[in-house]
């Protein structure tokens, strides 16, 4: 089983449509959890964090946790195409010390259609 | 604010060659990180930097990688006899020190391509 999972897509929505954006991840004791959204050809880009079990919203974007079934998402309401990106699930693994590196997810390619 | 700076960056080098990449992080930043993506992947982990101690690497990074980071502020990561297996985009990132929320927050640079032909 993959560390980090997500459905790679391609997810399709029309514009002012809800996107969802699904994680699963393996580690029981993983505490935060970070979506990325990557443009094309661009580096990842941060977008939200959530700590704790509910949900975080920042504007358009709503991220969801569930520890017990080790799930996080990530909704984008009213969708723009400026949206269509792929979004990355990312969880930070111990390295050395109080450090974690983040191990992601293979991303999930969104589309949003005008 | 300048966020991470990374260079060259695209590269395009014959197989064979050795080809080396610079990072600037974030200037108050003491942690560093380097990351390679391949095309439809996510990041994976290679390299971590506290300050100028290479305290992490991962088992991807081969003998034919090596990276520095001599005085603490900017790294430096070098592929030698570089493969067409080699060809990524070679990511840096950089964050605060901490067990909390900013420690665990990571920025990426805008990345180096490589391309071995």
């Amino acid at each position: 089983q993959k560390e980090v999972e997500q459905n790679s897509g391609p997810l399709s929505v029309p514009e002012g449509a809800i996107a969802s954006l699904n994680c699963t991840y393996s580690d029981r004791g993983s505490q935060s959890f970070f979506w990325y959204r990557q443009y094309s050809g661009k580096s990842p880009e941060l977008i939200m964090s959530i700590y704790s079990n509910g949900d975080k919203e920042d504007g358009r974007f709503t991220a969801q946790l569930n520890k017990a079934s080790q799930y996080v998402s990530l909704l984008i309401r009213d969708s723009q195409p400026s949206d269509s990106a792929t979004y990355l699930c990312a969880v930070p693994r111990k390295v050395a010390g109080s450090a974690r590196q983040l191990t992601f997810g293979s991303g999930t390619q969104l589309t949003v259609l005008p | 604010d300048t966020g991470v700076s990374q260079d060259p960056r695209h590269k395009i080098t014959k197989r064979g060659q050795n080809v080396t990449f610079r990072c600037d992080p974030i200037s108050e930043h003491n942690r560093l990180y380097w990351y390679r993506q391949t095309l439809g992947q996510g990041p994976e982990f290679l390299t971590y930097f506290q300050n100028e101690a290479q305290l992490e690497k991962s088992r991807l990074l081969s003998d034919r990688f090596s990276a520095e980071r001599p005085k603490g502020s900017f790294s430096t990561l070098e592929i030698q006899r570089t493969e067409q297996g080699d060809s990524a985009m070679y990511l840096c990132a950089s964050s605060l020190e901490g067990n909390s929320v900013r420690g665990n927050t990571i920025y990426f640079g805008e990345g180096s391509w490589l391309t071995v032909v």
